[in-house]
C-alpha cells in the first residue's frame, strides 16, 4: 500500500530564507506527484505537477523536483514570505487511479 | 472561470438523517474525486470517478455512496450518517488526458454529525 510521508510536520522560519520541504512516497508506480498549498478552513490550491517522465517544474519561486526511483520530491522556496505560511501537502496520483496524500508540512514565515 | 463548486459549505445533522453533498465542476473534467480530510489523519480519498456511469473506491469508502450520471456532477451521498463522518470534506476534478493533469479543488464542505 502506498505510503507518502511529508517532512518536516512543521517548519517556523524568518522572511527571506529559502527552505526545502520533503516528500517521499513508497511505491514507484506513480502517473505523477502534485504540490498542493492549503489555507486555514480553505481548499486546496495546485503548486505544481510533476509528470513521473518529468524530472522537475518550476513556478516563479518555486521548485520542485521528483526522483522517482528513490521515492522522493522536494519543494523549493525562495526568498519566503509572509505570505507563504500555509500548509503544503504533496500527492501521488498512482497506476490504479488513485490519490495518496502526505500529512502536510506546516510552513511559517515571520516577519 | 474555472471551479470546482460544493454544497453545502457547512452542515449540522444529526445520525441517520440521509444528506447529500453536491459537486459540480464547469471544466468538462472526466475524473472526479471525493476527499476527507481529518485532522492527524490527512486528507483520504473516498470515491473517485473516471467518467460518466464509472466509479471505483478510494481508501475509505464505507458508508458513503455516489453517483455519476452527468459529467459536471458528482454527489456524495450519506445514507445513514454516523459522528465519525464528521469531517472536512472535498470535492475534486482533473484536467488532462489520461487522467494524469492537475487536479482542482472546491472550497470543501465540513459536516458535523451529533
Amino acid at each position: 500500500k502506498q505510503e507518502v510521508t511529508q517532512i518536516p510536520a512543521a517548519l517556523s522560519v524568518p522572511e527571506g530564507e529559502n527552505l526545502v520541504l520533503n516528500c517521499s512516497f513508497t511505491d514507484s508506480a506513480i502517473y505523477n506527484l502534485q504540490w498542493f498549498r492549503q489555507d486555514p478552513g480553505k481548499g486546496l490550491t495546485s503548486l505544481l505537477l510533476i509528470q513521473s517522465s518529468q524530472r522537475e517544474q518550476t513556478s516563479g519561486r518555486l521548485n520542485a523536483s521528483l526522483d522517482k526511483s528513490s521515492g522522493r520530491s522536494t519543494l523549493y522556496i525562495a526568498a519566503s514570505q509572509p505570505g507563504d505560511s500555509a500548509t503544503y501537502l504533496c500527492a501521488v496520483k498512482e497506476y490504479g487511479n488513485k490519490l495518496v496524500f502526505g500529512a502536510g508540512t506546516i510552513l511559517r514565515v515571520k516577519s | 472561470e474555472a471551479q470546482v463548486t460544493q454544497n453545502p459549505r457547512y452542515l449540522i445533522t444529526v445520525t441517520g438523517k440521509k444528506l447529500t453533498v453536491t459537486c459540480s465542476q464547469n471544466m468538462n473534467h472526466e475524473y472526479m474525486s471525493w476527499y476527507r480530510q481529518d485532522p492527524g489523519l490527512g486528507l483520504r480519498q473516498i470515491y473517485y470517478s473516471m467518467n460518466v456511469e464509472v466509479t471505483d473506491k478510494g481508501d475509505v469508502p464505507e458508508g458513503y455512496k455516489v453517483s455519476r450520471k452527468e459529467k459536471r456532477n458528482f454527489p456524495l451521498i450519506l445514507e445513514s450518517p454516523s459522528p465519525n463522518q464528521t469531517s472536512l470534506y472535498f470535492c475534486a476534478s482533473n484536467s488532462g488526458q489520461g487522467y494524469t493533469g492537475e487536479l482542482f479543488f472546491g472550497e470543501g464542505s465540513r459536516l458535523t454529525v451529533l
